[in-house]
């Protein structure tokens, strides 16, 4: 089945600075990638995703980016604010399941400092 | 208001004490699974069911049971809990292919 790794498990930035996460994947079939934010306390949320026909996407200061010949994605918030602060998760959707089952990363704690 | 939602939001329980944690959607997915979050572990997924009567066996399906009767709904049991199953629970939505939408947790401890 897919396997995601997902690095670093923690990131400290400072307020005004960029972060990237990154992550890679196991499974060359999987064609979809959503990142989801984890802020304390609460819900998984979307805040961007990536289809397997599309190299880059941007959402104002967050972006992603594929590569599909490393089986590897990331995502990049620039200017990070305080608010940035939360635990942010990859997720590969692959085509067991019927093409529903997402495999998590294990989380990356990030924290922008002021 | 599209929505999951799930209950209890906390549930305390003892050891081998039957419980049910609904889950229900109301957007039309075909597609429900339950996922565990623990430290250190990230979203592992328990259960997932494509349709009505279609359930299948995530990554750390051991102890639990779940049911597909309605499309809205999708409970999950456990039959006799241990304190290794204690941690937070989400329930997830979504069309076919498309990203998942979660309910808000159900924190679970077992005593």
């Amino acid at each position: 089945g897919e396997n995601v790794e997902q690095h670093p498990s923690t990131l400290s930035v400072q307020e005004g600075d960029s972060a990237v996460i990154k992550c890679t994947y196991s499974d060359s079939a999987s064609n979809y990638f959503p990142w989801y934010k984890q802020e304390l306390g609460k819900r998984p949320q979307l805040i961007i995703d990536i289809r397997s026909n599309v190299g880059e996407k941007k959402d104002q200061r967050i972006a992603v980016t594929l590569n599909k010949t490393a089986k590897h994605f990331s995502l990049h918030i620039t200017e990070t604010q305080p608010e940035d602060s939360a635990v942010y998760f990859c997720a590969a959707i692959g085509l067991t399941g019927g093409g529903n089952k997402l495999t998590f990363g294990t989380g990356t704690q990030l924290k922008v400092e002021l | 208001e599209a929505q999951v939602t799930q209950n209890p939001r906390y549930l305390i329980t003892v050891t081998g004490k039957k419980l049910t944690v609904t889950c229900s959607q109301n957007m039309n997915h075909e597609y429900m699974s339950w996922y565990r979050q623990d430290p250190g572990l990230g979203l592992r997924q328990i259960y997932y069911s494509m349709n009505v009567e279609v359930t299948d066996k995530g990554d750390v399906p051991e102890g639990y049971k779940v049911s597909r009767k309605e499309k809205r709904n999708f409970p999950l049991i456990l039959e006799s809990p241990s304190p290794n199953q204690t941690s937070l629970y989400f329930c997830a939505s979504a069309d076919r292919g498309e990203t998942q939408y979660f309910g808000p947790g159900t924190r679970l401890l077992v005593l």
